[in-house]
């Protein structure tokens, strides 16, 4: 069965510090690849996609990016936080060889900028 | 882009009632694929149901269905026979039928009373 697990889990971070959001997706090849952030009443924001590796579009500019490093992982970073910034962001993985726009979640990455 | 419009931020239903969800979308595309996605509180966000555009036949799964007015662009949820464990929040989401990425609403969150 396929399983998805990001980490960390729960992050505390001051400003201009990096980041780095890992995801890993197990029992499944090539899949597409999602990272998103979600913010209290404003739902789910795309930010970052990938169908293969180093292949990355970019939805929303900001001091965030992406990279695929290998068939079944996916990460998120910055070089220096933001405030704004903080957020809880999911990384999820959608079948490429059937693709039906179903997308599979992680438990998510609970982030605080200080 | 497309916009996903979720206007209820909250409803609260008694167990074994019924409750709807509203969503309307903003296209100019023909073909297209809509989704009502759960996340329960501290669990992972899953799919609920799906509906091709192209399909007049609203979308039914158990106690879960769709009411799907093409021409209103609107898309609506049905839960019926609340149960305690259908309590979270619900996101309404839209996918072009050529589009690797998925937009969503901004979320309702539904809290089932016993």
């Amino acid at each position: 069965s396929q399983t998805i697990h990001q980490w960390p889990a729960t992050l505390v971070q001051p400003v201009g510090s990096p980041l780095s959001l890992e995801c890993t997706v197990e029992g499944t090849s090539n899949p597409n690849l999602y990272w998103y952030r979600q913010a209290a009443g404003r739902g789910l924001q795309l930010l970052f996609y990938s169908v293969g590796i180093g292949q990355i579009s970019s939805e929303v500019p900001q001091n965030l990016s992406a990279s695929r490093p290998q068939d079944r992982q996916f990460i998120l970073s910055s070089k220096k936080l933001l405030l704004s910034d903080s957020g809880f962001y999911l990384c999820a993985w959608g079948r490429d060889n059937i693709w039906t726009g179903e997308l599979f979640f992680g438990e998510g990455s609970r982030l605080t900028v200080l | 882009a497309q916009t996903v419009t979720q206007s209820q931020p909250e409803m609260s239903v008694q167990e074994a009632e019924t409750v709807t969800l509203s969503c309307t979308y903003d296209t100019s595309e023909n073909n297209y694929y809509l989704f009502w996605y759960k996340q329960p509180p501290s669990r992972q966000m899953i799919l609920v149901i799906r509906q091709e555009a192209y399909k007049q036949q609203n979308a039914t799964e158990n106690r879960f269905s769709v009411n799907f007015q093409k021409a209103a662009k609107s898309f609506s949820l049905k839960i019926s026979d609340s149960q305690l464990g259908d309590t979270a929040m619900y996101f309404c989401a839209f996918m072009g039928s050529n589009d690797y990425k998925l937009s969503f609403g901004a979320g309702t969150t539904v809290t089932v009373r016993a």
